[in-house]
Order: structure tokens, then sequence, then C-alpha cells
């Protein structure tokens, strides 16, 4: 069974402070995207990433995947409020076409 | 361009009674997912579609849950009959090809209490 963990599973910070979020699989995957997700929404994606090693910013966020494509992080600078939600990796395992999510990382930034 | 639409927002039902979700993808999207999500936790999928076709539907409980998309548009979820521990958020989404890579859009899901 393809697992996506994800750590920590809940965080909560001041204003300003920066976070790592760790996505960590025993698979190899195609590709990993992150979303986030507020509550009573869906999730929205942030990113996708598809080569391994590969950095994607955006804005204050930071995502890096894996040199060998099993894991992922996203980096959080200057934490604010409006980062607050429920925030996801999911991905497609190689070779097959499943879509999995991880198991969630709960941020939230206190002003 | 409207986004992917679901109903009802919430619904509230006795045990052992019926439930029906509807979606409605974005317009020209081929892929179709129905996912439930516990509080806290991540998406889980229930069934995939590519356009009518069931393509994974492996995680899909089939002696309560059914779903369909009989022109490959909109499609209905249902479950018969509900349990206690259905209690979730039902959420729809869709995507252009299907692939891993590709952008999956979601609704806003359909928050479900089985009393």
């Amino acid at each position: 069974t393809q697992l996506l963990e994800q750590s920590p599973q809940f965080l909560s910070i001041q204003e300003g402070e920066n976070l790592t979020v760790y996505c960590n699989s025993s698979s190899v995957f195609s590709s990993l995207q992150w979303y986030r997700q507020e509550p009573g929404e869906g999730p929205v994606l942030l990113v996708t990433v598809v080569t391994g090693g590969e950095v994607k910013k955006l804005k204050r966020l930071t995502f890096q995947f894996g040199d060998a494509r099993k894991d992922s992080s996203l980096h959080i600078t200057a934490a604010q409020p409006g980062d607050t939600g429920l925030y996801l990796c999911a991905g497609g395992a190689s070779g097959t076409y499943k879509y999995i999510f991880g198991t969630g990382t709960r941020l939230k930034v206190l002003a | 361009e409207a986004g992917v639409v679901q109903s009802p927002r919430y619904k509230i039902i006795e045990k052992k009674q019926p439930v029906a979700f509807w979606c409605n993808p974005i317009s020209g999207h081929n892929t179709l997912y129905w996912y439930l999500q516990n509080l806290g936790q991540g998406p889980e999928l229930l069934i995939r579609y590519e356009n009518e076709e069931a393509v994974d539907d492996s995680q899909l409980p089939k002696d309560r849950f059914s779903a369909e998309r009989l022109k490959g548009v909109d499609s209905t979820l249902k479950i018969q009959p509900a349990e206690l521990g259905d209690s979730a958020v039902y959420l729809c989404a869709s995507s252009l090809d299907g692939s891993p890579s590709d952008t999956q859009y979601f609704g806003p899901g359909t928050r479900l209490t089985v009393l």
C-alpha cells in the first residue's frame, strides 16, 4: 500500500516565524503536488513538482522534491495568518495512475 | 469560468436512510473524482471516471455506495443505506485528462452527518 506520511500533523506558530512541512513515502512518485485547504472549501493546488531535486518558489513558499522522488517538503518563510489551513501533499505513484493524498498538516498562524 | 459545483452543501440524515450527492465538473474536463474526507485528514479516493467509464472504483464500498456519470458530464454518488461511519465530507473534483500531474479542481464538498 502506498502511503504519503506528513509531519508534523499539527503546527501552531506565531506570525513571522518560519516552518517546514514534510511529506514522505517509501514509494517513488512520478510527481507530487501540494494543496492548501481552508474550512468549508475543497483543496486548492499550490504547486506541482515532477523532477527529482526540483525546487519551486511561490512567493514565501518553497517546495522541494527529493532526489529519489520519494519525499517532498514545503517551507514557509515569515508565516502570516492567511497561511492558516490544512496542507496536503498528493501524488501518483510511478507506473500507475493511482493518486493518493498525504495525511495532512494543519497549520495555524497566530497574529 | 464556473468551478466544480456540488449539491447539497450539507445533509443530515438518520442511519439506514438513503442519500445522494450531485457534482457538475468544469466544462471540458474528462476526468471526475469522488473523494471522502474525514476531519483533518487527506481525501481518500472513492471512484474515478474517465468520461462515463469508471476506471478506478477499487475503494468504493460497493455494498452500499454507487455512482454514475451517464453522459460523461455530471455525476451522482449514492449511499444506501447510510451508516453512522459514513459521516464525512464528500468532495468532487475534475481534471482535464486524469494524469497524476494534472491539476484537480475541487468543489466545496458535501458535509454529511448521519445520526
